[in-house]
């Protein structure tokens, strides 16, 4: 099966520090990845959209200049959280797109705690 | 916009029992539905998916049936097992849309 991997999966920082999460497919090249971010209680909500080679497209609500997202090769992409505050906090989810298929497979999450 | 009602939780169930998690959905034109698992400390897993009307996923042991007159998906198990403890997700990705929507969640927990 295809597998996605997520890192850090827990990650503590001080405000004002920026924090970079990797998601990583290991076994087929992801043209597009998404990240999402889940609150306590509450569903995933879709961050932003991925593509290989071109600028992230960001959902409607969310900062691009302090969610940096970087898509640099089929198999990486990146989540640089700048300039971190407590209300950042969260658990942060990419999932990946494998060719044309309709089906998602998702990292295991980050844990992300700004004190 | 489209969107998915979820059942809340918590929902607890003794070892063996019958479960069934609603989900509804509104979207336009013909969406692709999913349910997916999350177990603790892990990402979400596909459990199964309907890409049409009248169509049944399933998958250990699980069922849901796409239902377009109700606009339903709702997820169902015969008999659950302490392992199926978990948060289950109802989503959907509509046609010609790359994008997932999902609902809530609804974390299960099964006792022995």
């Amino acid at each position: 099966g295809a597998v996605v991997s997520q890192h850090p999966s827990r990650v503590i920082c001080k405000s004002g520090t920026s924090v970079k999460i990797e998601c990583r497919s290991l076994d087929f090249q992801a043209t597009t990845m998404f990240w999402y971010r889940q609150f306590p209680k509450q569903s995933l909500m879709l961050m932003a959209t991925s593509n290989e080679g071109s600028k992230a497209t960001y959902e409607q609500g969310v900062e691009k200049d302090k969610f940096l997202i970087n898509h640099a090769s089929l198999t990486l992409s990146t989540l640089t959280v700048t300039s971190a505050h407590p209300e950042d906090s969260s658990f942060y989810i990419c999932s990946a797109r494998r060719g044309l298929t309709t089906e998602a497979f998702f990292g295991q999450g980050t844990r992300l705690t700004v004190v | 916009g489209d969107s998915v009602t979820q059942m809340e939780g918590p929902v607890t169930l003794s070892e063996e029992a019958f479960l069934t998690i609603n989900c509804t959905y509104t979207a336009t034109g013909y969406p692709s539905l999913f349910w997916y698992v999350q177990y603790p400390g892990e990402g979400l897993q596909l459990l199964l998916k309907a890409t049409k009307a009248d169509d049944k996923g399933s998958n250990k042991g699980f069922e849901a049936t796409y239902r377009k007159e109700t606009t339903s998906f709702h997820l169902e198990k015969g008999s659950v097992q302490v392992s199926d403890s978990a948060v289950y997700f109802c989503a959907l990705n509509n046609f010609g849309n790359e994008k997932l929507t999902f609902g809530t969640g609804t974390r299960l927990t099964i006792i022995p």
